[in-house]
């Protein structure tokens, strides 16, 4: 059975101060890893898709890197509306089915 | 994604009452899912759909039923055997690359 593993739960970080959140997996056959934004009470937003190790991708200050065991997103420079809940969620051979970790709450001061 | 709209944004359900989540989407994509995200925990699978008529279960399909008569429309119900229905319902489309767009979400309290 897929499963996604997210460290740490929650991040407390001042504006500016980088920092990197984890993604752990375990999958039989990756189809890609998917990363999301969540804002309290709305629905997750795609951010990036990373389909093979050693793939990374860009937007804005978040950037996300992926190797065979895990995946990090790092956060550059953090503003205030950077906090929000970000989620990892791998898809393996069934390619109609995501197996999402519980999430890094980050919350950004000013 | 703004082509999927979820109804009604707050629901109350009464013990041993049926209710049912509306989802529609206007991006014509053939793949609906439906999701719960409880707090603390990640979203779970219940079901989802990849053509008209044809649906499956995913992990946590009991005390939820589904149909799919129309390629825009994959409603939820929540029947009276689900015993823990409280939680946050998310509608999703899987678009390009199989990448799931998710709705805006119905939460779901038991009264």
């Amino acid at each position: 059975e897929d499963q996604v593993t997210q460290s740490p739960e929650a991040l407390r970080l001042q504006e500016g101060e980088s920092s990197s959140l984890n993604c752990s997996y375990t999958v039989s056959g990756l189809r890609g890893l998917f990363w999301y934004r969540q804002d309290p009470g709305k629905g997750p937003e795609f951010l990036f898709t990373l389909y093979s190790a050693g793939e990374e991708k860009e937007k804005e200050r978040l950037k996300a890197t992926l190797t065979k065991k895990e995946s990090f997103l790092h956060i550059t420079a953090p503003k205030p509306e950077d906090s929000a809940t970000y989620l990892c969620a791998v898809q393996g051979p069934d390619d109609y089915k995501l197996s999402f970790g519980a999430g890094t709450t980050v919350t950004v001061r000013a | 994604d703004g082509g999927i709209t979820q109804s009604p944004k707050y629901l109350f359900r009464k013990e041993g009452q049926n209710v049912t989540l509306s989802c529609e989407q206007n991006l014509n994509h053939d793949a609906m899912y439906w999701y719960r995200q409880d707090p603390g925990q990640g979203l779970r699978l219940i079901y989802y759909s990849q053509i008209v008529n044809d649906f499956q279960k995913g992990d946590i399909a009991e005390g939820y039923s589904v149909s799919r008569e129309k390629k825009e429309s994959f409603p939820l119900t929540v029947t009276s055997a689900q015993k823990n229905p409280t939680a946050f319902y998310l509608c999703a489309i899987s678009g390009t690359g199989n990448t799931i767009y998710f709705g805006e979400g119905s939460w779901l309290t038991v009264v």
